[in-house]
């Protein structure tokens, strides 16, 4: 039972923005939004959380709606390393809580 | 260095026998989690411990065990129950029951089960 809804796959053309949408409309008000993403074979890795502000890192800028029933990753300047399952998930900030993932969002640079 | 390490990456068992797949972390995490991942799959949770001496299922346990007797330690048994046990097995841990702002999970590189 994904608490978000994310599109099951996406193309995106080197060198271009990647922006991921996720729908996430019944989070609750301690929850943040986390971004991870899966290169193929490999353990996930963490990209980016926000609560309600923008956020920015080295990796990538995370909008969050004002209402924040809905976000946006974005990859700035996209490249083939890029491609990999990204996965959007809503958490308390309880770091034990239980942490489910959907099925993510499968983004392919096209060279 | 810190981290979460699986053990061993690949693994062969014939069908019937249990297999115990390891998973340890040195980040002073509280909670830890198993996952399972088919081909083509998201991730789906097996069992999560949220304090040493403490698990709980995830929506997938049957079949699974797993135990928590040290804070670094979470093994996971996968018993001859479980009727379609090749799969991609990733562990996680998280910093654990307080509030804090960061509660980014730390995932393993997983280990790869296959059942012949």
């Amino acid at each position: 039972d994904a608490k978000t809804t994310q599109p099951p796959s996406m193309d995106c053309a080197e060198g271009r923005a990647a922006n991921l949408p996720c729908n996430h409309s019944t989070i609750s008000g301690n929850e943040y939004v986390y971004w991870y993403r899966q290169i193929h074979s490999q353990g996930p890795q963490y990209i980016i959380h926000g609560l309600k502000n923008n956020e920015t890192n080295e990796m990538a800028s995370l909008i969050i709606t004002e209402d924040r029933k809905s976000s946006t990753l974005i990859l700035p300047h996209a490249t083939l390393r890029d491609t990999a399952v990204y996965y959007c998930i809503v958490r308390s900030n309880f770091g034990n809580e239980k942490l489910t993932f959907g099925t993510g969002t499968r983004l392919t640079i096209i060279p | 260095d810190g981290g979460i390490t699986q053990s061993p990456k690949y693994l062969f068992r014939k069908e019937g026998q249990n297999v115990t797949l390891s998973c340890e972390q040195n980040l002073n995490h509280d909670a830890m989690y198993w996952y399972r991942q088919d081909p083509g799959q998201g991730l789906r949770l097996i069992y999560y411990s949220q304090i040493v001496n403490d698990f709980q299922k995830g929506d997938i346990a049957e079949g699974y065990s797993v135990s928590r007797e040290k804070k670094e330690s979470f093994p996971l048994t996968v018993t001859s129950a479980q009727k379609n046990p090749t799969a991609f097995y990733l562990c996680a841990s998280s910093i654990g029951s307080r509030r804090t702002m960061n509660t980014e999970a730390f995932f393993g590189q997983g280990t790869r089960l296959t059942v012949v």
